[in-house]
């Protein structure tokens, strides 16, 4: 079946500018999460939604970011007034359940880049 | 606190020779899951295995063995015989069943394996 995506795969925006970036996760699957990976670093953690209960946003840098996922389904992670700092891939991850925690499936990331 | 230390920045190998892959955990909870992740060249994350922190059974699957030892904190990857298509980074990662993360995945910094012909 079809895995997860993420739109869109590039992104330039120029700083100052607001971005949404899409996730359409495995059908059927309840968790979704959120990660942001640095070059030569592994993925960190953001926020992640049960349903459409987000559950935790402790991961996310400040309140210029924010994420939701209205019917369950499809999410879309904001970026508010863009930074230079804020450059990196962004990618999602979706599992059966978050209890007991499962392996997460992760799309193929969108790159931001922030000029 | 939860952490998820791989202190092999990068290994390079020749075909065919076997090759470990180290990863040590620290957490505070009795349960919790281990996972390895392979992210080839072409940038995706492909998931390889979990395991729960009830079963140190050691795993193999094909030439991938994975090696789970609780009273090191250690999960280490053994891949025999390696190949060219094995050059990847793998990161192992580290989720809580009550602790802090629940469900989130915490990710060491990964190891970079490059397996020349």
């Amino acid at each position: 079946g079809a895995g997860v995506s993420q739109s869109p795969r590039y992104k330039v925006t120029k700083r100052g500018q607001d971005v949404a970036l899409r996730c359409d996760p495995i059908s059927g699957h309840v968790s979704l999460y959120w990660y942001r990976q640095a070059l030569g670093q592994g993925p960190e953690f953001l926020t992640y939604f049960n349903y459409e209960a987000q559950q935790d946003k402790s991961g996310l840098p400040n309140d210029r970011f924010s994420a939701e996922r209205p019917e369950g389904s499809i999410s879309t992670l904001t970026i508010q007034r863009t930074e230079q700092r804020d450059s990196a891939m962004y990618r999602c991850a979706s599992s059966p359940t978050s209890s007991p925690p499962y392996e997460q499936y992760f799309g193929p990331g969108t790159r931001l880049t922030v000029t | 606190a939860q952490k998820v230390t791989q202190a092999q920045t990068e290994i390079s190998v020749v075909e065919k020779e076997d090759v470990t892959l180290d990863c040590v955990y620290e957490t505070r909870d009795t349960t919790y899951y281990l996972f390895w992740y392979k992210q080839p060249p072409s940038g995706e994350l492909v998931f390889l295995i979990r395991r729960n922190s009830f079963d140190e059974q050691n795993e193999i699957s094909g030439r991938y063995s994975w090696n789970f030892q609780k009273s090191t904190s250690s999960f280490n990857f053994t891949i025999t015989a390696s190949q060219v298509v094995d050059s990847a980074v793998y990161f192992c990662a580290l989720s809580e069943r009550y602790g802090g993360s629940q469900g989130n995945l915490i990710f060491g910094k990964g190891t970079k394996l490059s397996v020349k012909p």
